[in-house]
């Protein structure tokens, strides 16, 4: 069985500093890695997703992941946070059915950034 | 192109009522996926459709939610006897395959749902 366990609800950074939002993964297989953002009122945002090609994942607005199989982690982070940054994270496994495909999704981590 | 659409934006209904989510895919999507996005219970799948067919229902959780999609394309979850823990923001998305498990799935604005 698959799940995906984000360790933070909740992480409050200051504009330009860091940001580390970090993700446990479980697989019986070869995992697909996603991290997804939800902005207020808005849609589900692919921000990047991790298929067996390079480790170290690359996203949209200056995020990236590694995946670490040795660590079953996949955290994401940005060098300097931007205050358009504030959102909701969603870390996601995919999940092998028998005939298909569903994304598991973790508790979601809401991120603060502060002027 | 256009997204994933979803109808409608907001539904308030009485307890016992019966209603009908729509969710119309990108076009050309065979793979549509509903999810349910409850305060505190995070976000859960309900169904998935490979064309026309359900394989995988496991996620519903009751035999009052039911779904179908016609055409291959729109997709309606109906909800039958409503209850108060029903109501939640629905999610549709939609991805061009269902296998390999590593295409993008799209999300719709989602349909939120009241239960008074």
């Amino acid at each position: 069985a698959q799940s995906v366990t984000q360790l933070d609800s909740h992480v409050s950074v200051s504009e330009g500093t860091p940001v580390l939002l970090r993700c446990n993964y479980s697989s019986s297989y070869s995992p697909s890695l996603f991290w997804y953002v939800q902005h207020p009122n808005k849609g589900l945002q692919l921000l990047l997703k991790y298929t067996s090609a390079a480790t170290l994942v690359k996203g949209i607005n200056g995020f990236e992941a590694e995946f670490k199989k040795s660590e079953t982690s996949f955290h994401l982070t940005k060098p300097s946070a931007h205050m358009s940054d504030a959102a909701e994270y969603f870390c996601v496994v995919s999940a092998l059915g028998q005939a298909g495909t569903a994304l598991i999704f973790g508790k979601g981590t809401t991120l603060s950034v502060s002027s | 192109g256009a997204g994933v659409s979803q109808s409608p934006s907001n539904k308030v209904t009485e307890k016992g009522k019966d209603v009908e989510l729509r969710c119309d895919p990108i076009s050309g999507h065979t793979a549509l996926y509903w999810y349910r996005q409850s305060l505190g219970q995070g976000l859960e799948f309900l169904i998935y459709f490979q064309g026309n067919s359900a394989p995988d229902k496991s996620g519903l959780p009751s035999d009052r939610f039911s779904a179908e999609r016609t055409g291959g394309s729109v997709s309606t979850l109906t909800i039958q006897r409503t209850q108060q823990e029903d109501s939640a923001v629905y999610l549709c998305a939609s991805s061009l395959r269902v296998r390999p498990p590593r295409d993008e799935q799209f999300f719709g604005p989602g349909t939120r749902l009241t239960v008074l």
